[in-house]
């Protein structure tokens, strides 16, 4: 079953602009990641937030975790084209067994 | 290193054949992953091992998927028989020991049964 809930399903914005993604999960988690799928690629890991972390900088990605509303939150600032991408949040329940959520489609356009 | 490597990348087979996917780890990991994507399911896990021992195969669809893994270097995901519903591609994955980490994806298999 699935644990992560992505919101939007899909975003369209303008370059330059800032993108928000959210992820919305069911039970107590130990780490929280966001990946990103590029279209017919495979996933590549953007960032790791764990339990104990409210929020976690990467580059021109910001990402916040709420435990008390289990929740998180990606925010790509200053977006350009190449974030043109799916954005997947992944959280773990068992070790090294996580369970990824059904992701936001973001077009960045140009 | 070269990262996770599948084989093959497209696959188009008649519904019936038999389909064997391949998966290269990258060099140390010790759990391995095999994950589908559909548009109406997402990304599902099939199976996972550790150190080359199947840990959790509750994703499995039904007995027609087996999933293998001989050595530390190289696992098979088969399909036999395989049926149109099967269609969608099938991640690799693999990853650190230690908790928390990073796993890191292959290219996929896109596979197509008609």
């Amino acid at each position: 079953s699935q644990q992560g809930e992505e919101d939007p399903q899909a975003l369209s914005i303008q370059e330059g602009e800032n993108a928000t993604m959210n992820c919305s999960y069911k039970t107590s988690i130990n780490n929280l990641q966001w990946y990103r799928q590029n279209s017919g690629r495979g996933l590549v890991h953007l960032i790791l937030i764990r339990s104990n972390e409210r929020e976690k900088h990467s580059g021109r990605l910001r990402v916040t975790l709420d435990t008390s509303k289990k929740s998180s939150s990606l925010l790509i600032t200053a977006s350009r084209a190449a974030d043109t991408a799916s954005y997947f949040c992944a959280t773990d329940l068992t070790g090294n067994q996580f369970y990824f959520g059904t992701g936001t489609s973001l077009t960045v356009i140009p | 290193d070269a990262g996770v490597i599948q084989s093959p990348r497209h696959e188009v087979t008649e519904m019936g054949q038999e389909v064997t996917l391949r998966c290269k780890p990258i060099s140390g990991h010790d759990y391995l992953f095999w994950y589908r994507q559909t548009m109406m399911r997402g990304l599902e896990l099939l199976i996972y091992f550790n150190n080359n021992v199947p840990i959790d195969d509750s994703g499995m669809p039904e007995d027609r998927f087996s999933a293998k893994m001989p050595n530390a270097s190289f696992s098979t995901l088969k399909i036999q028989p395989s049926e149109p519903r099967d269609s969608a591609v099938y991640f690799c994955a693999s990853s650190l020991e230690v908790l928390g980490n990073t796993i890191y994806f292959g290219e996929g298999s896109w596979l197509t049964v008609v």
